[in-house]
């Protein structure tokens, strides 16, 4: 069974205090790795697509990563108005395109 | 403008009634999925469905269902089975994947159910 485990949890950061999120997963076979931006009560924006190891890919103050076990979000100088829950989902190869989630991590930046 | 849209935003439920949540969607998509999100836990699938008139069961069906008549429009309904329905719900969809970069799921703004 597919396994996505995301860290923290919640991440309080001030502003300019650039960090990483992690997503960690369990899958036989990766077809890709997605992020999403949620904002409260919301649904979540498409961020990015990672198809293999050693992919990377930007967008204005973020860049996401992916090794074989896990994928990591870098936010660079952050600003308040990157708070909010960042998602990750893997889509298994094979799955007719079901993506598993998890539970995200909550990042609030503080000005 | 393309996008998804949802409806209604908010629904409240009487405990033994069914409702209906719209979803639909001009992005010429394929596939489309229902999801349900509860506070501090990951998306969990209802039901996908990738071509008109089929649909398959996701990780969570029971209490559910749902029809796919157009491929602009997968209506959810929940039923009175459905023994915890309070939740958001989320309603996405891709295009039918041809090359490795065409499996995104785009979402739409959510409907918040609350069973009184």
């Amino acid at each position: 069974e597919d396994q996505v485990t995301q860290s923290p949890e919640a991440l309080r950061l001030q502003e300019g205090e650039s960090s990483s999120l992690n997503c960690s997963y369990t899958v036989s076979g990766l077809r890709g790795l997605f992020w999403y931006r949620q904002d409260p009560g919301k649904g979540p924006e498409f961020l990015f697509t990672l198809y293999s190891a050693g992919e990377e890919k930007e967008k204005e103050r973020l860049k996401a990563t992916l090794t074989k076990k896990e994928s990591f979000l870098h936010i660079t100088a952050p600003k308040p108005e990157d708070s909010a829950t960042y998602l990750c989902a893997v889509q298994e190869s094979g799955s007719a395109r079901q993506l598993t989630f998890g539970s995200g991590t909550q990042l609030t930046v503080l000005p | 403008d393309g996008g998804i849209t949802q409806s209604p935003k908010y629904l409240f439920r009487k405990e033994g009634q069914n409702v209906t949540l719209s979803c639909e969607q001009n992005l010429n998509h394929d596939a489309m999925y229902w999801y349900r999100q509860d506070p501090g836990q990951g998306l969990r699938l209802i039901y996908y469905s990738q071509i008109v008139n089929d649909f398959q069961k996701g990780d969570i069906a029971e209490g559910y269902s749902v029809s796919r008549e157009k491929k602009e429009s997968f209506p959810l309904t929940v039923t009175s089975a459905q023994k915890n329905p309070t939740a958001f719900y989320l309603c996405a969809s891709s295009i039918k994947a041809r090359l490795a970069g065409d499996n995104e799921q785009f979402f739409g703004p959510g409907t918040r159910l609350t069973v009184l």
